[in-house]
């Protein structure tokens, strides 16, 4: 089945510095790759996704980059603001034969003022 | 207000005795989802159901059941809870897997 990395686990940045966090599948059938955004005593909430027909995409100061060959894709966050400070994690989701979406572990994500 | 909301938000139990997490969505989301997460594991997803009664096993289904006898609704079910099942659990739905999952707040359980 789909298996899912997460890299780094933490993450400490500077106000303003970028930040990077890289995930790896394994299924070469997941074709749609969501980030979410877990604030401390919430849920998680989406802040991008991308599907398999597209290698990158943006909004504003978040960026996600796919790359279906190496099965790995990639959240940028720019500029970043304290309130960027919150566990991020990438998920994989099949389309056909499969409905099942694999989490990767999260990344703590530390912006210091 | 779009929103899933779960009950209870807090349970303490004791082994062996059957609980049920109540999930209700109100977007008209056919899929949903039941996922646990464990501090250094993510979020695992336990069950998800397609539609009304079409459910089918996610990551981690041992020791939970689930119902969809409508289409708000998603229960999940521990018979016979055991320590090893403390942890935080999420509901969550969305239009079809490929698109956004709405999370609820969370139910937080702790079987001794």
């Amino acid at each position: 089945g789909e298996n899912v990395e997460q890299h780094p686990s933490t993450l400490s940045v500077q106000e303003g510095d970028s930040a990077v966090i890289k995930c790896t599948y394994s299924d070469s059938a997941s074709n749609y790759f969501p980030w979410y955004k877990q604030e401390l005593g919430k849920g998680p909430q989406l802040i991008i996704d991308i599907r398999s027909n597209v290698g990158e995409k943006k909004d504003q100061r978040i960026a996600v980059t796919l790359n279906k060959t190496a099965k790995h894709f990639s959240l940028h966050i720019t500029e970043t603001q304290p309130e960027d400070s919150a566990v991020y994690f990438c998920a994989a989701s099949e389309g056909t034969g499969g409905f099942k979406t694999i989490f990767g572990a999260g990344t703590r994500l530390f912006v210091k003022a | 207000e779009a929103q899933v909301t779960q009950n209870p938000r807090y349970l303490i139990t004791v082994t062996g005795k059957k609980l049920t997490v109540t999930c209700s969505q109100n977007m008209n989301h056919e899929y949903m989802s039941w996922y646990r997460q464990d501090p250094g594991l993510g979020l695992r997803q336990i069950y998800y159901s397609m539609n009304v009664e079409v459910t089918d096993k996610g990551d981690v289904p041992e020791g939970y059941k689930v119902s969809r006898k409508e289409k708000r609704n998603f229960p999940l079910i521990l018979e016979s809870p055991s320590p090893n099942q403390t942890s935080l659990y999420f509901c969550a739905s969305s239009l079809d897997p490929q698109n956004e999952q709405f999370f609820g707040p969370g139910t937080r359980l702790t079987v001794l």
